[in-house]
């Protein structure tokens, strides 16, 4: 079946200018979370949706960034102002999360690499 | 100090080798244990779940030691398919979240 996918594959923008992600996670899947791989970094936690609602947002680093799910599906990441360390790739993924062992399993999308000039 | 500490590698091994990765994890409250791997410019992909037991799953071995807080990984017969960063992947009580730790780097040649 069809994995998460995400939009726009890349993105370049001018600092300062607003940008938005796009994720379409797994059908079915009531869990969405936003991670972010910087160069040289780990992934880093951003934000985890369980339904439309998102009771951990500890990830997100500043008042700039924030998502939001809908419909229990899709879900957006929008950056404002964007700087030059908002550089990374932007990776969403999702998990069924019903509590059994499985649904802890996390499948990624392919991310958004992008780049703030 | 990282949450989950890796040797960033890289390792490079000739095919057939056998190679160890080891992981170690700063919070007692972890609960669950995932090596991710993940290809250049790719998304990570779970290799495999790491149970208390241990565990197999064709050439891959994974170990969880929770006294010590320690998690491997071994690969016999390494392929050069296996070429990849392995991410050692935890998940903590209370929390859904994965943290990750910044990946092990393998080279396999021929």
């Amino acid at each position: 079946g069809a994995g998460v996918s995400q939009s726009p594959s890349n993105k370049v923008t001018e600092k300062g200018k607003d940008v938005e992600l796009r994720c379409d996670p797994i059908s079915g899947h009531t869990a969405l979370y936003w991670y972010r791989q910087s160069l040289g970094q780990g992934l880093e936690f951003l934000i985890y949706f369980q339904g439309n609602s998102a009771p951990d947002k500890s990830g997100l680093p500043s008042d700039r960034f924030s998502a939001e799910r809908t419909g229990g599906s899709v879900s957006t990441l929008t950056i404002q102002r964007t700087q030059q360390e908002d550089s990374a790739v932007y990776l969403c993924a999702s998990s069924l999360a019903n509590g059994g062992m499985r649904a802890d399993t996390q499948y990624f999308g392919p991310g958004t690499r992008l780049t703030v000039l | 100090r990282k949450e989950v500490e890796q040797d960033p590698g890289p390792f490079n091994v000739p095919e057939g080798a056998t190679v160890a990765f080891n992981c170690t994890y700063s919070n007692s409250a972890s609960q669950s244990f995932f090596w991710y791997r993940q290809d250049c410019r790719k998304e990570p992909k779970l290799l495999m779940s790491v149970y208390s037991s241990g565990n197999e799953d064709g050439r891959f071995t994974a170990q969880l030691n929770r006294a010590s807080q320690y998690i491997s990984l071994l690969i016999r017969d390494s392929k050069l398919s296996d070429s990849a960063t392995y991410l050692c992947v935890v998940r903590n009580t209370g929390f859904q979240k994965l943290v990750f730790g910044t990946g092990t780097r393998l080279l396999v040649s021929p």
